[in-house]
């Protein structure tokens, strides 16, 4: 039972690199999500997406880039990393909110630090 | 928008009492789900119960219950019999029953509790 599988769990990056945080789902979810969750806080929607091809901003997108080319996958970009970027980072998916069966599967997070 | 507050930053119980996490919400919709999920200190998010708004009957899941009150918009979960390994940040989250794109989750930010031996 693979469920949201996310790499890698965790990196530092200095700051101006870019990486790609993946992520991948095995449920068949139509829909997913990014998340970041910063120190004491709850987590903030980075981007979202309703089905391959689709996606959105969320609360707190830039800084971040998006894609989604299969059902399955749904990997995150950070381009010019910067300090304020360092957090936890979780990626997650469910069906729609109307289907049955509804709850949002979380991965285990990505940690990343920016120095 | 929704929101959601929880107004306690942090408790401290000791094992096998009874306690009580806060969570209220403010929403102009009637149809949403509203969840508690569990952050042990590896971070995972466990789902520990959900609840939907057009259900009267609160929900249970073992030693776990929920006390929903939809006109006062709060939202509270009680913990029975607490044990060392509830220990755990617990966070309140809501989303919107509305089949579209942003129906994310909304989180508050969070209850640390304390389990002490």
């Amino acid at each position: 039972n693979a469920g949201v599988t996310q790499t890698p769990k965790f990196r530092i990056l200095k700051i101006g690199q870019s990486m790609t945080l993946q992520c991948t789902q095995d449920m068949n979810h139509n829909y997913m999500y990014w998340y970041r969750q910063d120190p004491g806080m709850g987590l903030k929607l980075i981007y979202y997406s309703v089905g391959a091809g689709i996606t959105d901003k969320g609360e707190v997108p830039n800084g971040y880039n998006v894609s989604r080319s299969t059902t399955e996958d749904f990997p995150l970009r950070l381009e010019l990393a910067a300090p304020s970027q360092t957090s936890v980072y979780f990626c997650a998916s469910s069906y729609s909110s109307r289907a049955p069966g509804n709850t949002i599967y979380f991965g285990e997070g990505s940690w990343l630090t920016v120095v | 928008a929704q929101t959601v507050t929880q107004s306690q930053p942090e408790m401290s119980v000791q094992e096998a009492e009874t306690v009580t996490l806060s969570c209220t919400y403010d929403t102009s919709e009637s149809n949403y789900y509203l969840f508690w999920y569990k952050q042990p200190p590896s971070r995972q998010m466990i789902l520990v119960i959900r609840q939907e708004a057009y259900k009267q009957q609160n929900a249970t899941e073992n030693r776990f219950s929920v006390n929903f009150q939809k006109a006062a918009k709060s939202f509270s979960l009680k913990i029975s019999d607490s044990q060392l390994g509830d220990t755990a940040m617990y966070f309140c989250a809501f989303r919107l029953y509305s089949g579209g794109g942003a129906d994310g989750l909304t989180f508050g930010k969070g209850t640390h509790l304390i389990i002490q031996p």
